[in-house]
């Protein structure tokens, strides 16, 4: 059962355009989410993340936007460069009283072409 | 800061045999360790979660005598795949969460561990 889906495995934006990753969920006892960026042969970089009693997070190029009715969020990049292209994951959590664990996505490959 | 290393980052074995993979927070204190692994194009799918100078505790469907983690300081966890099958051919990663700060639910990861069976 995939808990968070990313159902676009892969996105093409020219560069200086807007890429939007986007992120849905079905476990409404997720409170906090999180996108890394990942090369291959690599460990996950932390990009962003959003608390569940937020609906946007900002920090610099990129923005999380949180739809808690619809069970979505997404990324978006703007502008994107071509030092963008990796793998994007989301990742859910909530804290279980002892641990909290990431739920993560299946990802997005984003391609930012010249 | 927050960096978290792991040895090796590709190793060959033989089927049967043991593995060890290191996890490593270089800069700050773990009490908490997760071991991930990644299948090609593949989602990370969380293995286990261990807790200094405690047992691991293992997510559904995962061996734990064949994966065996032990924790046995604040800034190293160890994974070692028992009997290794070429069906564990995998990459492996590991994340840390700061003991001494900073958000919660945030896990800082390492590099991976490209593991390959023949």
């Amino acid at each position: 059962d995939q808990q968070v889906k990313q159902n676009s495995p892969s996105l093409s934006v020219q560069e200086g355009r807007i890429s939007i990753l986007n992120c849905d969920y079905t476990n409404s006892m997720f409170d906090y989410f999180l996108w890394y960026k990942k090369y291959p042969a690599e460990g996950p970089t932390f990009l962003i993340s959003i608390s569940s009693i937020k609906d946007k997070n900002e920090d610099g190029r990129f923005t999380v936007f949180l739809n808690k009715s619809a069970k979505h969020l997404s990324l978006h990049i703007v502008p994107s460069q071509p030092g963008d292209s990796a793998v994007y994951f989301c990742a859910a959590s909530f804290f279980t009283g002892t641990a909290s664990k990431l739920t993560f996505g299946t990802g997005t490959r984003l391609q930012v072409t010249l | 800061g927050a960096v978290v290393s792991q040895h090796p980052s590709w190793v060959i074995c033989k089927s049967g045999t043991s593995v060890k993979i290191e996890c490593r927070s270089l800069d700050f204190q773990a009490t908490t360790m997760f071991w991930y692994r990644q299948f090609p194009k593949q989602s990370l799918m969380l293995m286990a979660t261990s807790n200094e100078g405690s047992k691991a505790t293992y997510e559904q469907g995962v061996e734990k005598d064949k994966f065996l983690i032990n924790h046995a300081s604040l800034t190293l966890s160890t994974l070692t795949v028992t009997s290794a099958h070429p069906e564990d051919s995998s990459f492996y990663i590991c994340s840390a969460r700061d003991r001494g700060g900073g958000d919660y639910y945030e896990q800082y990861f390492g590099p991976g561990t490209r593991l390959t069976v023949t």
